[in-house]
C-alpha cells in the first residue's frame, strides 16, 4: 500500500534558525496536506498542495510540492518558540478514494 | 460551534474488557474519521465512515468496529481490549467536494490504557 515517510524525525533548532522537513511518498499523489500539533493537542490543517511544482506561503511557511507529485517540503524561516510541535504530510493516491495516509511526523523543538 | 468532541478524554482498561469512544460533530460533515497515533508512526487510520448508516476499513482495522446511525456521531468500539490497543484515538471529519478538497478537522483525542 501507499507509503509516506517524513524526515527528520526530530529537530532541535536555535530560535531564529530555519528549518525544513521532507515528506516522500511510495506513489505519485493526487494531493497533499500539512497539519501541526502543538504538544498534548490535536492536528491542526495547515495548507493543502495540488498542482505539481506548487509552492504556497503562509507568513514565514514555504510549502511545496515536487513535479512528480510524488514529495513535498515545508520551510520555516526564522524559527520562534511558538513554532514548536509536529508537523505532518498527508498525501490522498489517485485511487485511495477519501483516505489521507499521513507521514510519522517531524517534531521541531525551538530554543529561545 | 463546538466542532469536534470526543468522549472520554481518558481511559483505563483491563485486557479483555470493552468500551465505545464516542466522536460527535456539529459542522454537517459528510465525511468522519477514526486515527491512532503512537509514538514515532504519525496517525493510523482505523476505520472511516463516508456517510450515515455507512462505513468502511482503513488501515489498521483488526479488533475495532464503529457505526453511524446518525450523520453527527460516530462509534468506535472495542469488544476485548489488548496493550497493544493503547494509544491516543482521534476523531476527524471532513466536508465533500467533487474538486476533492477536504481539509480534516480533528477532535481533541481520546487517551487510552489497557493494562
Amino acid at each position: 500500500g501507499q507509503q509516506v515517510m517524513q524526515i527528520p524525525q526530530y529537530q532541535h533548532v536555535q530560535e531564529g534558525e530555519d528549518f525544513t522537513t521532507y515528506c516522500n511518498s511510495s506513489t505519485t499523489l493526487s494531493n497533499i496536506q500539512w497539519y501541526k500539533q502543538r504538544p498534548g493537542g490535536h492536528p491542526v490543517f495547515l495548507i493543502q498542495l495540488v498542482k505539481s511544482g506548487e509552492v504556497k506561503k503562509q507568513k514565514r511557511l514555504t510549502f511545496q510540492f515536487g513535479e512528480a507529485k510524488k514529495n513535498s517540503s515545508l520551510h520555516i524561516t526564522a524559527t520562534q518558540t511558538t513554532d514548536v510541535g509536529t508537523y505532518f504530510c498527508a498525501g490522498r493516491g489517485n485511487n485511495a478514494g477519501n483516505m489521507l495516509t499521513f507521514g510519522g511526523g517531524t517534531r521541531l523543538m525551538v530554543k529561545p | 460551534n463546538a466542532g469536534v468532541t470526543q468522549t472520554p478524554k481518558f481511559r483505563v482498561l483491563k485486557t479483555g474488557q470493552s468500551m465505545t469512544l464516542l466522536c460527535a460533530q456539529d459542522m454537517n460533515h459528510e465525511y468522519m474519521y477514526w486515527y491512532r497515533q503512537d509514538p514515532g508512526m504519525g496517525l493510523r487510520l482505523i476505520h472511516y465512515s463516508v456517510g450515515e448508516g455507512t462505513t468502511a476499513k482503513g488501515e489498521v482495522p483488526d479488533g475495532y468496529n464503529v457505526s453511524r446511525l446518525k450523520k453527527q456521531n460516530f462509534l468506535l468500539g472495542l469488544e476485548s481490549a489488548a496493550p497493544s490497543q493503547t494509544s491516543v484515538y482521534f476523531c476527524a471529519s471532513s466536508y465533500f467536494e467533487t474538486s476533492g478538497f477536504y481539509e480534516q478537522y480533528f477532535g481533541p483525542g481520546t487517551r487510552l490504557t489497557v493494562t
